[in-house]
């Protein structure tokens, strides 16, 4: 089945610098790659999404870029706020087979 | 229904019990899934169910964990003989389909504490 890992495990940031995690992905089947936040205590909610035929997406202060050929995505977050805290999971799916996450990344944003 | 809703909430039972646990998907989405977090850990994929296609059992850990879903709608994950390793968050999330890129919703999950 799909193997996702995730890097790296925490990240700690000062209050407006970029944040950026990375994932890998094993099966080349995959063509859908989400990213979820899940804040101390809540439930992981969907954050941004990419697709294989897409190479990036931007949400204002999100993006997502997608490396097919190496098997790798990652996220970035700019101007980062101390509500950006959380953990981010990223995720792929291998046409309609489960959705298999990553290990997670734990960001502290540090006011 | 507003949201995915789970039950119980929390559990607590003895080492050698068997517990379920209860998944009620928001209202027409076909995809239903339950995954496992254990404290401070990441998502682990447990099982996966797609409208009435056999349902994908690959992430189960072991064969005292199965699951049900009646009528396409609502499940139950049973764990017999529950072990102390069992501890953890189970969270069922459902989606509107299984075409590949849908969103899931989570429910709040059920933590499972095996004394």
């Amino acid at each position: 089945g799909e193997n996702v890992e995730q890097h790296p495990s925490t990240l700690s940031v000062q209050e407006g610098d970029s944040a950026v995690i990375k994932c890998t992905y094993s099966d080349s089947a995959s063509n859908y790659f989400p990213w979820y936040k899940q804040e101390l205590g809540k439930r992981p909610q969907l954050i941004i999404d990419i697709r294989s035929n897409v190479g990036e997406k931007k949400d204002q202060r999100i993006a997502v870029t997608l490396n097919k050929t190496a098997k790798h995505f990652s996220l970035h977050i700019t101007e980062t706020q101390p509500e950006d805290s959380a953990v981010y999971f990223c995720a792929a799916r291998p046409g309609r087979r489960a959705l298999t996450f990553g290990s997670g990344t734990r960001l502290q944003v540090q006011p | 229904g507003a949201g995915v809703s789970q039950s119980p909430s929390n559990k607590v039972t003895e080492k050698g019990k068997d517990v379920e646990l209860r998944c009620d998907p928001i209202s027409g989405h076909t995809a239903l899934y339950w995954y496992r977090q254990s404290l401070g850990q990441g998502l682990e994929f447990l099982i996966y169910f797609q409208g009435n296609s056999a349902p994908d059992k690959s992430g189960l850990p072991s064969d005292r964990f199965s699951a049900e879903r009646t009528g396409g709608s609502v499940s139950t994950l049973t764990i017999q003989r529950t072990q102390q390793e069992d501890s953890a968050v189970y969270l069922c999330a459902s989606s509107l389909d299984g075409s590949g890129t849908g969103e899931l919703f989570f429910g709040e999950g059920s933590r499972l504490t095996v004394l």
